[in-house]
């Protein structure tokens, strides 16, 4: 089964600071993973996708994140954090065994951005 | 484009009830998926439906069930409640064909169960 570690359950950093996720997976074969944000009260956005293309991939408000296999890691990142970036933010990795998906879900990373 | 919509956005339920929650798939997309998201927890895969049929479920037991309509909608139904059923329930939709399976999600249904 495929799973995924987000290593932080809180992270804080002022605004205008460098923000750094962290999640490693664990998957049999190639997987897909991505990003989704949950805003308060909000559903799921997504962020940005991996999906065996290249190995840097950029999203949506200067969101990015990198997937390094050998290191079984996709840390997001984002050079300058904003306020409007404080939110809970889960790693997710896509199981498409038997034709359909499912999506796995880590733990979730709340973010909290300082003035 | 017409993104998820579910419906209600809020539900109050006594232990036992049954309830219904409906989801309406984003314009072009053939699959939907439901997910459970507890308080403080990430989303749990329930159970995913293509072409009106069951296709994966997870480790919840059969009184979550679901129907999947001609037209992509979907509705999930939970007999017998029980306190722990208590969470945000999340409808969401994707295009089943090759390649990445990102998924498109509805606000989402508030069950709270007294």
């Amino acid at each position: 089964a495929q799973s995924v570690t987000q290593l932080d359950s809180h992270v804080s950093v002022s605004e205008g600071t460098p923000v750094l996720l962290r999640c490693n997976y664990s998957s049999s074969y190639s997987p897909s993973l991505f990003w989704y944000v949950q805003h308060p009260n909000k559903g799921l956005q997504l962020l940005l996708k991996y999906t065996s293309a290249a190995t840097l991939v950029k999203g949506i408000n200067g969101f990015e994140a990198e997937f390094k296999k050998s290191e079984t890691s996709f840390h997001l990142t984002k050079p300058s954090a904003h306020m409007s970036d404080a939110a809970e933010y889960f790693c997710v990795v896509s199981d498409k065994k038997g034709g359909g998906n499912k999506l796995t879900f880590g733990t979730g990373t709340q973010l909290k951005v300082e003035l | 484009e017409t993104g998820v919509t579910q419906s209600p956005t809020h539900l109050i339920k006594t232990r036992g009830q049954q309830v219904t929650l409906r989801c309406s798939s984003q314009s072009g997309h053939n699959t939907v998926s439901w997910y459970q998201q507890a308080l403080g927890q990430g989303p749990q895969f329930i159970f995913q439906y293509y072409r009106e049929e069951e296709n994966g479920r997870g480790n919840f037991p059969p009184r979550f069930s679901g129907l999947q309509f001609p037209n992509y909608s979907s509705e999930l139904n939970v007999n017998a409640l029980e306190l722990d059923d208590s969470a945000l329930y999340l409808c969401a939709s994707s295009l089943f064909q090759a390649g990445a399976y990102e998924q498109y999600f509805g606000p989402g249904t508030r069950l709270t169960v007294t």
